[in-house]
């Protein structure tokens, strides 16, 4: 069975700091990885994802994530956060699960920016 | 384009009564999905389909039932509304060829 497990709950950070959410998966198969993010009372808006290729991914807003196979993680990271980059962030993986593509997502990592 | 629409966008419920949650995409997309968001809890695929006139059980399925007569239509159906089932509701979508799923802007239940 496909796992997702976001280590953090909560991130509080200060405006242009850096920021990591963590991000580790269990597959027993070949998967793609997303992350997510949620604005307060707003759908989730994809930020990125990998398929397959370089490890490290770009997205949207200047986020990015580093693949990595052996130790089953895709961290999300940006080097500099801005208050609007306040919201709430989801990882999750893709894989064939009963015959279907199917999306299995961590419990979300509520990232907060203070001036 | 409107991509994914929910409707509708809020309701309250009384324990027992009925409702059905209407999806709509334009993406001509094959597969959609029915989520439930919880705190603490992420999202969780309640029904899905892979096509017109098919359906299946996800993770969290008791309780609702889901019907997809038209291919840009999934609806949701909680035919005795519990307490429990108050949550956020999501619907997405994504084409057989890719596995990007795009997501509607949500519905908010709450059964009293």
């Amino acid at each position: 069975a496909q796992s997702v497990t976001q280590l953090d709950s909560q991130v509080p950070v200060f405006e242009e700091a850096p920021v990591e959410l963590r991000c580790n998966y269990s597959s027993s198969v070949s998967v793609y990885l997303f992350w997510y993010v949620q604005y307060p009372n707003q759908g989730l808006q994809l930020l990125l994802k990998y398929l397959s290729g370089s490890t490290l991914v770009k997205g949207i807003n200047g986020f990015e994530a580093e693949f990595n196979k052996s130790q089953t993680s895709f961290h999300l990271r940006k080097p500099s956060v801005h208050i609007s980059d306040t919201a709430e962030y989801f990882c999750a993986v893709s894989g064939l699960i009963q015959g279907a593509q199917k999306l299995v997502f961590g419990q979300g990592t509520r990232l907060t920016i203070n001036p | 384009n409107a991509g994914v629409t929910q409707t509708p966008k809020f309701r309250v419920l009384k324990t027992g009564q009925s409702m059905t949650l209407l999806c709509a995409q334009d993406m001509n997309h094959e597969y959609m999905y029915w989520y439930r968001q919880d705190p603490g809890m992420g999202l969780r695929l309640i029904h899905y389909s892979v096509g017109e006139g098919t359906t299946a059980k996800g993770e969290v399925p008791d309780g609702y039932n889901v019907s997809r007569l038209k291919k840009q239509n999934f609806l949701l159906g909680l035919e005795s509304a519990a307490p429990s089932q108050t949550s956020v509701y999501f619907c997405a979508s994504r084409t057989f060829s890719a596995n990007e799923q795009f997501f509607g802007p949500g519905t908010r239940l709450t059964v009293l």
